[in-house]
């Protein structure tokens, strides 16, 4: 069965490094998530991507951040200069055009700790 | 901006009994709501789409409500088992799909 998968599992930084979070959505999927999740909190949306370009993007993704479709497959995600409070789980997920029920699937997470 | 509740104390329910979870919104009623289910260390994954014209939707054991009225949907799960044992989540939707998520239900399944 098809699934998104995140690299690297786990990833541990010094606060004001560059972090680059790496995903590989669903192959025939046309819409791209990234959520973070601190822990203990809820899930939290950070934008959606389509078509090459960002549709929507909430207050937490600021210009710290940025999103790039480099190739046909990768999808990732980018923190110029983390800081502590970035410390979180990041989801990437995905969703196929014309689904019934607009599913959006999940992959494991990249759990991001900025020291 | 949109709030939205879910039980927030965890739920102990025996085995066979049915474990029902409460999501409350304020504001605008979405187009629709899906529920997740949630696995310690886990991305979310999807269980069930109610969209708002419809006041009840039913997958094996999961039973969704969806009341516009009281702004308010319930989820069932029917002879519940322990391997039920997870986090639940609900989640409107809006825009371009984006899903603004409740912080979540535990949900404890003894047998």
């Amino acid at each position: 069965e098809p699934e998104v998968t995140q690299t690297p599992s786990h990833q541990v930084t010094q606060m004001g490094q560059e972090v680059i979070l790496r995903c590989v959505p669903i192959s025939n999927h046309l819409y791209f998530y990234w959520y973070r999740q601190i822990l203990g909190q809820k899930v939290e949306f950070l934008v959606s991507f389509y078509n090459n370009e960002i549709s929507e993007k909430s207050e937490i993704f600021d210009d710290q951040f940025s999103v790039e479709r480099p190739d046909g497959s990768n999808f990732t995600l980018k923190i110029r200069s983390t800081k502590l409070e970035d410390s979180a789980m990041y989801f990437c997920a995905s969703r196929g055009r014309g689904q019934a029920d607009n599913e959006q699937f999940f992959g494991p997470g990249t759990r991001l700790t900025v020291l | 901006s949109q709030k939205i509740e879910q039980n927030s104390e965890a739920l102990n329910i025996q085995e066979g009994k049915t474990a029902t979870l409460t999501c409350n919104y304020t504001n605008y009623s979405p187009a629709y709501l899906q529920w997740y289910r949630q696995d310690p260390g886990r991305g979310p994954v999807f269980l069930l789409l109610i969209r708002e014209n419809e006041k009840e939707k039913r997958k094996e054991r999961l039973k969704v409500t969806f009341d516009t009225t009281l702004k308010q949907s319930l989820f069932h799960i029917t002879a519940s088992q322990p391997a039920d044992s997870a986090t639940y989540l609900c989640a409107l939707v809006k825009g371009y799909s984006t899903l603004t998520f409740g912080k979540g239900t535990m949900l404890l399944v003894s047998p």
